[in-house]
């Protein structure tokens, strides 16, 4: 089944401990993304690869890294997480410039 | 940035009726997307209309886009309770060498049964 997989769904962690959030898709899409959603705010995207190797910023990139060694795999690194990175992320992947496929989301809390 | 923002922020409808709702955006666009997202859900795709096109029809869904006036519309006929979700507009404003998708804040819609 053609998907985009997010671990862990769910997250509560403490300021300053670093966590990572993988991300893995299985349709050989060449373009990943990584956004997050708060309420008010919509969906604000992070940081976007076009390709292995390839990683960008996005609207919303402080604090979080990304790194793009293989095509399946976009993790989202919080080096040192604060409250303010409390929110719901997605994950995205696709195939060409257009239709995007989400990931079912990762729900993070930092107390 | 910020590009799309939907109208109106919420709709209520009986089931049965049409859904109508408003997308605007900033700068020039490639193309602009619609998507629906379920409660605390992934977002899915629902329809891709590039800019050289006016309307696009898919299934229930009917969408238009205005680049003269920078604005598109949803509209979703004899809605169900299943349709009871938020929907988000995305443009494109690729340029050379780049992607990004700029994504609304969403109107959401609940259909009554």
């Amino acid at each position: 089944e053609a998907q985009v997989t997010q671990n862990p769904r769910y997250l509560i962690t403490v300021t300053g401990k670093k966590l990572t959030v993988t991300c893995s898709q299985n349709m050989n899409h060449e373009y990943m993304s990584w956004y997050r959603q708060d309420p008010g705010l919509g969906l604000r995207q992070i940081y976007y690869s076009m390709n292995v190797e390839v990683t960008d910023k996005g609207d919303v990139p402080e604090g979080y890294k990304v790194s793009r060694k293989e095509k399946r795999n976009f993790p989202l690194i919080l080096e040192s997480p604060s409250p303010n990175q409390t929110s719901l992320y997605f994950c995205a992947s696709s195939l060409r410039v257009g239709e995007q496929y989400f990931g079912p989301g990762t729900r993070l809390t930092v107390t | 940035s910020q590009q799309g923002e939907e109208d109106p922020q919420a709709l209520s409808i009986q089931e049965g009726e049409n859904a109508t709702m408003n997308c605007s955006y900033k700068t020039s666009i490639n193309n602009l997307q619609w998507y629906r997202q379920n409660s605390g859900r992934g977002l899915v795709h629902l329809i891709l209309i590039r800019s050289n096109e006016r309307e696009k029809h898919s299934g229930r869904l009917r969408v238009t886009l205005d680049t003269s006036k920078k604005s598109s519309s949803l509209l979703i006929t004899a809605s169900r309770a299943a349709d009871t979700a938020s929907y988000f507009c995305a443009t494109d404003e690729t340029g050379a060498g780049s992607y990004q998708l700029t994504f609304g804040k969403g109107t959401k819609l609940s259909v009554i049964p």
